[in-house]
């Protein structure tokens, strides 16, 4: 079993919609969370940090983490054709060395 | 302006053949990171170094060899050893000053074999 999945989609959506994206986890030891979104060919950019439990938002954006459920999510309000891209969750606890990623979810927004 | 720089973008090579990718880095960072990206995969740790001569396997390092002679160079050689090398390698470093474990990538190098 994998310590993070996370379902690939494709996730096809109208524009203005709001998206939803989820990873589940199974370390609880996990502490520090990232979303990195990822445009084809293109090294992925980091979009949203948060530790520990609770939200944080940025502009459209907002993560959200529940330690408690293993579960963390990213919403985007007002999805536009230009976040068409794959979202990668991604996670570390102080001590280790790199994070380890989800597999990533594919993202349409269709205009 | 301070980034990653990796080369080539894109690579072709045949089977049987070693092939080394360039990661260079001008952000005065001691720790740098290779990773392998499949589609469908995520991002998998193939090796990682914190300081210059010194660097660690990840999950995947056999078939890998890399080295850390100059602080802002970190070049991957993918060998002939390695079973199914066609994929995306992404290099990365720290992004922030806090050790957080956020990661800042350069653009990738896409390899293909024939």
């Amino acid at each position: 079993q994998k310590e993070v999945e996370q379902d690939p989609g494709p996730l096809s959506v109208p524009e203005g919609a709001i998206v939803s994206l989820n990873c589940t986890y199974s370390n609880s030891a996990f502490q520090y969370f990232m979303w990195y979104r990822q445009y084809s060919r293109k090294g992925p950019e980091l979009l949203m940090y948060t530790y520990s439990s609770g939200n944080k938002e940025d502009g459209r954006f907002t993560a959200q983490v529940d330690k408690s459920s293993k579960y963390i999510s990213l919403f985007i309000r007002d999805s536009q054709p230009s976040d068409s891209a794959t979202y990668l969750c991604a996670m570390t606890t102080t001590g280790r060395r790199a994070l380890t990623f989800g597999s990533g979810t594919r993202l349409q927004v269709q205009p | 302006d301070g980034g990653i720089t990796q080369s080539p973008k894109y690579l072709f090579r045949k089977e049987g053949q070693n092939v080394t990718l360039s990661c260079e880095q001008n952000l005065n960072h001691d720790a740098m990171y290779w990773y392998r990206q499949d589609p469908g995969q995520g991002l998998r740790l193939i090796y990682y170094s914190q300081i210059v001569n010194d660097f660690q396997k990840g999950d995947i390092a056999e078939g890998y060899s890399v080295s850390r002679e100059k602080k802002e160079s970190f070049p991957l050689t993918v060998t002939s050893a390695q079973k199914n090398p066609t994929a995306f390698y992404l290099c990365a470093t720290p992004s922030g000053t806090t050790n957080t474990g956020e990661l800042f990538f350069g653009e990738g190098s896409r390899l293909t074999v024939l």
